[in-house]
């Protein structure tokens, strides 16, 4: 089936510094990536939607500056967080549409970022 | 927008129980998605429907479009089965909308 690898699954990072995400899709092309957060025990919030070779559409309240999106090709999407602050910490997870009859969207394995 | 509700919020039960999740949604969809996230935060898709049932080892779906209603069951639970598990509704490249989540503990 289609998979979407994620890395790195943890990273500790200090106040002040960036941090890259990546999510790859490894046997389909990916023309939109979904970038979601997740605080313990609550739901998913989509922070923004990327689109290959354009810019990303952020959802309302989502620093466009603070998380930097790229889609420059159909199989990778990064989302960086800039200047990294304790409340950046979270759980962050990608998405793509497959486009397979069997379950339509395939997930990352997230993203653990805790900023110290 | 479509509200997408789920229950119940918590699901504690024995091994071996049949277990039905349930999701309801108030606008009409392409599609209804059941997701599985297990304690590490991985989120699995288990189904996607859009009409009709639709079943996988252990885990058949349902939904009913007119009622505008969609059940997740697991036969046989087994502790595994252990996760939070999503409804979802949306297709191809717009957004999802997510259910609250259903917590379920299978006990042994």
């Amino acid at each position: 089936g289609a998979v979407v690898s994620q890395h790195p699954s943890r990273v500790i990072c200090k106040s002040g510094t960036s941090v890259k995400i990546e999510c790859r899709s490894l046997d389909f092309q990916a023309t939109t990536m979904f970038w979601y957060r997740q605080f313990p025990k609550q739901s998913l919030m989509l922070m923004a939607t990327s689109n290959e070779g354009s810019k990303a559409t952020y959802e309302q309240g989502v620093e466009k500056d603070k998380f930097l999106i790229n889609h420059a090709s159909l199989t990778l999407s990064t989302l960086t967080v800039t200047s990294a602050h304790p409340e950046d910490s979270s759980f962050y997870i990608c998405s793509a549409w497959t486009g397979q009859s069997n379950y339509g969207y395939t997930f990352g394995s997230g993203t653990r970022l805790t900023v110290v | 927008k479509n509200e997408v509700e789920q229950s119940p919020q918590n699901l504690t039960a024995q091994e071996g129980e049949f277990i039905t999740i349930n999701c309801s949604y108030s606008v009409g969809i392409s599609a209804l998605h059941w997701l599985q996230q297990h304690p590490g935060g991985g989120i699995v898709s288990l189904f996607m429907l859009s009409s009709g049932k639709k079943k996988h080892g252990r885990l058949i779906a349902t939904i009913n479009i007119q009622e505008k209603h969609s059940s997740l069951h697991i036969t046989a639970s087994h502790p595994r089965d252990s996760a939070v598990y999503i409804c979802a509704v949306g297709f191809g490249n717009e957004k999802l909308t997510f259910g609250t989540g259903t917590r379920l503990t299978i006990i042994p």
